[in-house]
């Protein structure tokens, strides 16, 4: 296993526009959050799943935001209409079920850096 | 609710120590500590659960306070590897096994 993935990597996009992001969390990992995060800021919670069950939802979210993870495994994350306040680094990250001291902390990705133009 | 980090910057000479703080209002269920270097993913250090916890290794520990409102996160003997901004990230009793709610973050630069 390779950790957390997400796709694109990058992503610019015209004011306006949808965009769709990917995350592919550790295969055994059945919790999976969004959070973006602006420059000089800590990561902001979006929204968080448990396998397929959108459990949280931030009150930051608007209605544009949507997210999906459809049985349980790979989740997307999608805005629409597009502001030029989207722009941030949206990383994904998954942890275990389980609460063990030693595999509780969340398994980043690298993220997906959006600019809207 | 965000927990309060300090301090926002840290600059060392390598070899030196640094604490970085972490506190709430609240009690809370459990403190994360990540680091974060310049264009990667956070990446998970360790976690507290228990009040009056210390844990880690020789040169990076943490200890959690006896009323579980406040962490401090202790970089030793500081290497250059170490330049990075630490974040700390939280979890309240109120929804414990859900979403962190990460600080500021303090940005600590090691120099030769």
């Amino acid at each position: 296993d390779t950790g957390v993935s997400q796709n694109p990597r990058h992503k610019i996009t015209k004011r306006g526009q949808n965009v769709t992001f990917r995350c592919d969390p550790i295969s055994e990992h059945n919790r999976l959050y969004w959070y973006r995060q602006t420059l000089g800021q800590g990561p902001e919670f979006l929204t968080y799943f448990q396998n397929e069950a959108q459990l949280e939802k931030s009150r930051l979210l608007s209605d544009r935001f949507s997210a999906e993870r459809p049985k349980g495994s790979f989740s997307t994350l999608e805005i629409q209409r597009t502001e030029q306040g989207d722009s941030a680094m949206y990383l994904c990250a998954s942890t275990p079920s389980s609460k063990g001291q030693d595999n509780y902390g969340y398994t980043f990705g690298s993220g997906t850096r959006l600019t809207v133009v | 609710q965000q927990p309060v980090q300090s301090p926002q910057a840290v600059i060392l000479r390598e070899g030196e120590d640094a604490v970085i703080n972490c506190s709430s209002s609240k009690a809370l269920y459990s403190v994360h500590w990540y680091r974060q270097k310049h264009g990667e993913a956070p990446v998970f250090l360790m976690i507290l659960l228990k009040g009056g916890e210390q844990k880690g290794h020789e040169k990076i520990s943490a200890s959690f306070n006896e009323k579980k409102q406040q962490s401090s996160l202790y970089l030793t003997a500081s290497q250059l590897s170490y330049s990075g901004t630490y974040f700390c990230g939280t979890e309240s009793p109120s929804n414990s096994g859900y979403a962190l709610n990460f600080g500021k973050g303090t940005s600590l630069l090691v120099t030769p």
